[in-house]
C-alpha cells in the first residue's frame, strides 16, 4: 500500500462543477502539499497544509489530521484547471516529500 | 512571481557517460531540492540540501548521484555514470523564507530537465 493515496485516479467535469480531490495518508506528518502539474510536464505549488483550511481564489484545500486526510476543493471548475492534481505529504523530522500517484483531471467547455 | 530556472530543458546521452544538471533556485532561498519522475510514474523524492550539506537523501540517491552549490546561486545535479534506468523527468525545487506572507514554505518548482539515456 502506498503511503499517500490519492483518489479519484482520473476525473472528467464539465465547466462550472465544483471538484473534490482526496487524498489519504498513512503516517505522522508536518505538512502535506498540494501540486498541480500541468500537461507539459511543470510543477507548481498550491498550497502547503498542517491543519485546518486554506483558500487561494477558486481552490480550497482542507486537512484533518486526527483522520489523515486531506482535500482539495475547485469551485466553479474551468478548462483551464485541466492538469494532474499531486498531493505530498512530509514525514514529521524529515525534508523528505511523499507524492501521490495524482489525480488527472479533465474540465470540458 | 520569482522562478526557479533549470538547464538544459532536455538532455540526451549515452549509457555510462556523466550529466550535470543544472539549477538556479530563487535567490535568498535556503533550501534546495532535486526529484525526478519516470515516465507514467509519480515524483519521487531524490535529495535535499541545506546549509550547503545534504540534509537528507531517498534510496534511489546512491554514490552515482552528488549535488553541490559551487556558487551562491546554482545548484548541480551530477549523475556519474547513467545507466538506462536514470531516463526521467529532473525536477529542482527551492524554497525558504522569503517573498509575501504564505510563500515563506511554499515550494518552487523549476520546469524540469528531460534526461534520455540511450
Amino acid at each position: 500500500k502506498n503511503e499517500v493515496e490519492q483518489s479519484p485516479q482520473n476525473l472528467t467535469a464539465q465547466e462550472g462543477e465544483f471538484i473534490t480531490i482526496n487524498c489519504s495518508y498513512s503516517v505522522g506528518i508536518s505538512a502535506l502539499h498540494w501540486l498541480q502539474q500541468h500537461p507539459g510536464g511543470g510543477i507548481v505549488s498550491l498550497f502547503m497544509l498542517s491543519s485546518g483550511k486554506k483558500k487561494h481564489g477558486r481552490l480550497i484545500a482542507t486537512i484533518n489530521i486526527q483522520e489523515k486526510h486531506s482535500s482539495l476543493h475547485i469551485t466553479a471548475s474551468h478548462p483551464r484547471d485541466s492538469a494532474v492534481y499531486i498531493c505530498a505529504s512530509m514525514r514529521v523530522n524529515t525534508d523528505k516529500l511523499i507524492f501521490g500517484t495524482g489525480t488527472r483531471l479533465q474540465v470540458f467547455p | 512571481e520569482p522562478e526557479v530556472t533549470q538547464t538544459p530543458s532536455h538532455q540526451v546521452t549515452q549509457m555510462g557517460q556523466e550529466v550535470i544538471l543544472r539549477c538556479v533556485p530563487i535567490s535568498n532561498h535556503l533550501y534546495f531540492y532535486w526529484y525526478r519522475q519516470i515516465l507514467g510514474q509519480k515524483v519521487e523524492f531524490l535529495v535535499s540540501f541545506y546549509n550547503n550539506e545534504i540534509s537528507e537523501k531517498s534510496e534511489i540517491f546512491d554514490d552515482q548521484f552528488s549535488v553541490e552549490r559551487p556558487d551562491g546561486s546554482n545548484f548541480t545535479l551530477k549523475i556519474r555514470s547513467t545507466k538506462l534506468e536514470d531516463s526521467a523527468m529532473y525536477f529542482c525545487a527551492s524554497s525558504g523564507l522569503t517573498g509575501p506572507e504564505g510563500w515563506g514554505e511554499k515550494l518552487f518548482f523549476g520546469s524540469g530537465t528531460q534526461l534520455s539515456v540511450l
